[in-house]
């Protein structure tokens, strides 16, 4: 079964401008959740999605947006891009529902480089 | 406050010898817990989960872990360290009872191995 893929993987913008992430989950997982990882404040919750609706969010700005379609694919969305967003996106599947619901698994995540 | 604590930044292990990582929480009530490796430029592999039951987790890669409730505590060990175990290792909770799916990282460990 292919794992979480992250597309792109590398991503060089403009402070003021916007970007869209992209992630596609593994098969069957319909929940969808992003984090940022910054060397300054580490690993950090950014939203949650499952069948279509953000069901968590984190401590960010509403710069940072997100959807999920009805294939379960995710992407986010970073508006008005500023120096400290520079960063390493990471995007995790996971089943969303049972037993297993709480184990999350990475894709190999975009890095983001605002300058 | 509630968190996850990694005390130690750096290890630096030989191969072949054993290894601890340590992890403590804060939560009033027993977390979810996981440990992840990221290897540099990846996203992060699960290595284990404790969620409930017996306190001894077996993970992938020869990864065991104990959760201790008595020290709130929840380390990883491998008896035998091989070069390629050489990477970021982070530990995170989901508190429970929350119906948040977020988890919440600690600050990562860095395990070198020497020759």
């Amino acid at each position: 079964k292919a794992g979480v893929t992250q597309t792109p993987r590398y991503l060089i913008k403009t402070r003021g401008q916007q970007v869209t992430l992209s992630c596609s989950p593994i098969s069957g997982h319909r929940s969808v959740s992003w984090y940022q990882q910054t060397p300054g404040q580490g690993l950090q919750f950014l939203f949650e999605y499952f069948s279509e609706t953000q069901r968590n969010k984190g401590n960010f700005p509403g710069r940072f947006s997100g959807r999920q379609f009805s294939n379960s694919r995710s992407e986010m969305n970073v508006s008005t891009l500023e120096l400290g967003d520079s960063a390493l996106y990471l995007c995790a599947s996971s089943l969303g529902r049972g037993n297993v619901e709480y184990e999350q698994y990475f894709g190999p995540g975009t890095r983001l480089t605002v300058t | 406050a509630q968190s996850v604590t990694q005390p130690d930044i750096h290890i630096t292990v030989s191969e072949g010898a054993s290894l601890e990582l340590r992890c403590n929480y804060s939560y009033g009530a027993t977390p979810y817990l996981f440990w992840y490796v990221q290897s540099p430029g990846q996203g992060l592999q699960l290595l284990l989960k404790y969620f409930s039951g017996d306190t001894l987790v077996q993970g992938i890669k020869g990864f065991e872990a104990e959760f201790k409730r008595s020290q709130s505590s929840f380390n990883l060990r491998k008896p035998s360290v091989h070069w390629s175990d050489a990477a970021e290792y982070f530990c995170a909770v989901i508190p429970p009872d929350t119906g948040r799916r977020a988890l919440t990282f600690g600050s990562g460990t860095r395990l070198q191995v020497q020759p």
